[in-house]
């Protein structure tokens, strides 16, 4: 089945331990990207990828880093959370067939909610 | 950064009447996205508009993209109550050369009363 995958699914830690979110996708998707979404803002883009070793800031990358060593994974990294990082985080992927073409489909995880005290 | 602006944020309906929600934009998009995501759900792609002035249709939703490809609309046809959640639409903000990130909308959330 052509899914993409988060763990954890839901996540309580304190201010300061590092953590990760781990995205994984089946569908050999080169666009892979991580959104956080709150209340009344809406889904905001954190950080996108159009291939491996390939990385770029969305609209609100303070605070979290990625990578992408391997295609079909794109991990979610907080060095060190704050309580401002508690909210929603989808992990979503595409084809994106080349550099001029805008990434396609969005397919998103089933997301993590994650709670910075 | 760039924005992509839609209302409304909330709209009441009642079961059979109408629906539309609207997005606009200051630049030019190279396309634009539409997703639903139910309530506890995750965003669901809806479909895709890509040349000015396209209109398409699945059964009763119309999506259009305006001439200048600066705004776009859904309308929701006698709606129906499993249309209830979070309408978004998502744009690639035009930067003349290379993929760019995606932009969303804030989102319309929509209720039905039955």
């Amino acid at each position: 089945e052509a899914q993409v995958t988060q763990n954890p699914r839901y996540l309580i830690t304190v201010t300061g331990k590092k953590l990760t979110v781990t995205c994984s996708q089946n569908m050999n998707h080169e666009y892979m990207s991580w959104y956080r979404q709150d209340p009344g803002l809406g889904l905001r883009q954190i950080y996108y990828s159009m291939n491996v070793e390939v990385t770029d800031k969305g609209d609100v990358p303070e605070g979290y880093k990625v990578s992408r060593k391997e295609k079909r994974n794109f991990p979610l990294i907080l060095e060190s959370p704050s309580p401002n990082q508690t909210s929603l985080y989808f992990c979503a992927s595409s084809l994106l067939t080349s550099g001029s073409d805008p990434p396609g489909e969005q397919f998103f995880g089933p997301g993590t909610r994650l709670t910075v005290l | 950064g760039q924005q992509v602006m839609q209302i409304p944020q909330y709209q009441h309906v009642q079961e059979g009447e109408d629906f539309t929600t609207y997005c606009n934009s200051s630049t030019t998009l190279s396309n634009i996205q539409w997703y639903k995501q139910r309530p506890g759900g995750h965003p669901v792609f809806l479909i895709q508009l890509v040349k000015s002035g396209e209109v398409k249709k699945q059964k009763r939703l119309t999506f259009q993209f305006g001439e200048a490809k600066k705004n776009s609309s859904l309308h929701i046809t006698a709606t129906q109550t499993t249309d209830v959640g979070t309408y978004f639409c998502a744009a690639r903000m035009y930067s003349g050369g290379g993929a760019d990130g995606l932009t969303f909308g804030k989102g319309t959330h929509l209720i039905i009363q039955p």
